[in-house]
């Protein structure tokens, strides 16, 4: 069964580091794609980054990139130069052939000043 | 930003009662979804609509319907509300084109219902 995982509950960083947000996906779907969100604090989801399965280069979209590795089913979130605006949880999901998005608990990222 | 809206935004409601909630869009988006945000988890999808009366079933489904005659409207009801249906929900639209494997989906505000 296809399955998205997000191991880090909640993450602490310093303002200005860059951050590694980590996905594992699990799908026998050779087509698929992968998303990442972001809920802060006041409840919209907003949509950050999309790699697809075939896409032979990592996505980046501004200060964010996705570090896609299609063997190891990885697909992490990096944030570079984090800002305190960047608080907030981020969602991994992953949209199968069915057309359905299957998500991850999410990952509560806290920057500190 | 996606033109996504819905209605009510909070709802406090007692068990047994009906509710229906309203997702409304102005981007002409042919795919809308309705998805419950519990505490702990990601989103789970209830039900879509690929179309005008084209409606499907997601992974968390019993105990709610839906209802879509126009392609800027998706109702989601709840026949009878429990307290197990509290919970943040959310609407999305996509505009998957014939052929097209995948596509973003956009969120509403979501409505935050709270069954007593």
């Amino acid at each position: 069964a296809q399955k998205i995982t997000q191991t880090q509950p909640g993450m602490f960083v310093q303002e200005k580091e860059a951050v590694t947000l980590d996905c594992t996906y699990d799908t026998s779907d050779p087509s698929y794609g992968l998303f990442w969100y972001k809920q802060p604090s006041s409840g919209e989801m907003i949509f950050l980054i999309y790699q697809g399965s075939y896409d032979q280069q990592n996505a980046t979209e501004g200060r964010y990139s996705l570090n896609f590795q299609k063997a190891r089913k990885s697909a992490n979130l990096v944030i570079s130069a984090s800002q305190l605006g960047d608080s907030a949880m981020y969602f991994c999901a992953m949209e199968d052939s069915n057309y359905q998005l299957i998500w991850g608990a999410g990952t509560k990222l806290i920057i500190k000043p | 930003d996606a033109g996504i809206t819905q209605s009510p935004r909070h709802k406090v409601t007692e068990t047994g009662t009906p509710v229906t909630l309203r997702c409304h869009q102005t981007e002409n988006h042919r795919y809308m979804y309705w998805y419950r945000q519990d505490p702990g988890h990601g989103l789970r999808l209830i039900h879509y609509s690929y179309g005008v009366k084209d409606t499907d079933k997601g992974e968390v489904s019993d105990g709610y319907s839906v209802s879509r005659s126009k392609t800027e409207d998706f109702l989601l009801t709840l026949e009878s509300a429990t307290s197990s249906q509290t919970s943040v929900y959310f609407c999305a639209i996509s505009n998957r084109l014939a052929g097209q494997s995948t596509d973003t989906q956009y969120f509403g505000p979501g409505t935050r219902l709270t069954v007593l």
